[in-house]
């Protein structure tokens, strides 16, 4: 079954400065790869998505690419604000038929001031 | 506006009581999910239904079931709570042939 492997468990940046987040999966038949951030006692949201016949997509701050043949994707925000400071999750979904998300394991990000 | 609504939103047992944990949903969506969030785990899988007749076990179902009721209603169960049971459960709602997960407020379990 898929696999999500998610780096780093907690990453801090200054304010302004950029923040990445990397994930790698095992399945290469995952064409669906969602990013869902949760703010502190909240619940997940979906930030940003691609599909598996994309190698990037951005909007305003924030940009996902996507290496197939590497089997890893990854999160970049750009000009960090404290807002930006919560659990960032990846996640790959195997091919229609299965709908189920398999979830990276978390990345706490702080955003110092 | 439509909405995921679980209920619980905190709740704090016994070892070896029943436990429910309800979620209802005003989004019209078809499919249903029940997640466990533990610190350092993510999101974990438990149950997912596509249709008030369809139950799927996820990754970590055993010591859970669930029901669904209705096209609005999810409920998991816990037949006899034990402490490592104890996490952060999310209800969550999708469209068919949609991606996004809608996710509810969470149910807080804490099992003595």
């Amino acid at each position: 079954g898929e696999n999500v492997e998610q780096h780093p468990s907690t990453l801090s940046v200054q304010e302004g400065d950029s923040a990445v987040i990397k994930c790698t999966y095992s399945d290469s038949a995952s064409n669906y790869f969602p990013w869902y951030k949760q703010e502190l006692g909240k619940r997940p949201q979906l930030i940003i998505d691609i599909r598996s016949n994309v190698g990037e997509k951005k909007d305003q701050r924030i940009a996902v690419t996507l290496n197939k043949t590497a089997k890893h994707f990854s999160l970049h925000i750009t000009e960090t604000q404290p807002e930006d400071s919560a659990v960032y999750f990846c996640a790959a979904t195997p091919p229609p038929g299965t709908y189920k998300y398999i979830f990276g394991t978390g990345t706490r990000l702080k955003v110092l001031a | 506006d439509a909405d995921v609504t679980q209920t619980p939103r905190n709740r704090i047992t016994k070892t070896g009581k029943r436990i429910m944990l309800e979620c209802s949903q005003t989004k019209g969506h078809d499919r249903m999910y029940w997640y466990r969030q533990d610190p350092g785990l993510g999101l974990r899988l438990i149950y997912y239904s596509f249709d008030v007749k369809d139950i799927n076990k996820g990754e970590i179902s055993d010591g859970y079931s669930v029901s669904r009721q209705a096209q609005a209603k999810f409920s998991l169960s816990l037949e006899s709570a034990i402490p490592n049971q104890t996490a952060l459960y999310f209800c969550a709602t999708q469209a068919s042939g949609a991606n996004v997960l809608t996710f509810g407020a969470g149910s807080r379990l804490t099992v003595l």
